[in-house]
């Protein structure tokens, strides 16, 4: 069975600093599909980023990266010099063939990000 | 603006009642999908509609149950309500099942 683990409930950090919200997931298949979404206070869920199983390469997006280590069975995701606007609830999620979108996937508790002036 | 719309934006009924959200995909998404928000049990995937079939189910409720019709807008329609059932109700479109998926804001229901 599928399952994400989001240890991190909660994080605060002030402006500027980096920040790095954990992901880890389990899976019994070889080929799977990793996302990113942000919910911000508005509560509608943005799509960051989705990584399939055979790409391990990060990836660096503005002030957003991504570390994917298939050997740990994590995804990370960095924030670099936070803003306040990137307080949301952050959500992790792992979807296996054949959806290879978020549609019908396991989401883990998400990370409720705090970034203070 | 994800395309993706959902109303009503809020409810509120009490418990045994029934009510319906409705969800109007992305132009061109023929697969919607449900899930229900939660503090308890998070974000759970209900069920998924491809093209007016039933694709996938996940943790869908009896009580519950959803349709596609033929213009692709879904309905999930939830029956007697318990207080349990009060959550963020979501819904998502998608072109296919390979392609991106775009949340709507949410139907937020209260149960009282």
């Amino acid at each position: 069975a599928q399952k994400v683990t989001q240890a991190q409930t909660e994080i605060s950090v002030v402006e500027k600093e980096d920040v790095t919200l954990d992901c880890v997931y389990e899976t019994r298949d070889t080929t799977y599909y990793l996302f990113w979404y942000k919910q911000p206070p508005s509560g509608e869920l943005v799509f960051l980023i989705r990584r399939n199983s055979f790409d391990e390469q990060n990836e660096i997006s503005g002030r957003y990266s991504w570390n994917f280590q298939k050997s740990t069975s994590s995804f990370n995701f960095t924030i670099t010099a936070s803003q306040v606007v990137d307080s949301a609830v952050y959500f992790c999620a792992l979807s296996e063939p054949p959806n290879t979108n978020a549609g019908k996937s396991t989401f883990g508790d998400g990370t409720t990000l705090t970034v203070k002036p | 603006d994800s395309g993706v719309t959902q109303t009503p934006k809020h409810l509120i009924t009490a418990t045994g009642q029934r009510v319906t959200l409705r969800c109007s995909p992305r132009s061109g998404d023929l697969s919607v999908y449900w899930y229900q928000q939660s503090l308890d049990q998070g974000l759970q995937f209900l069920i998924q509609y491809y093209n007016g079939e039933e694709r996938a189910k996940g943790n869908i409720l009896e009580r519950f149950s959803a349709q596609q019709f033929p213009d692709l807008h879904s309905e999930l329609n939830l029956s007697s309500l318990e207080l349990g059932d009060s959550a963020l109700y979501f819904c998502a479109s998608s072109e296919g099942v390979n392609t991106e998926a775009f949340f709507g804001q949410g139907t937020r229901l209260t149960v009282v």
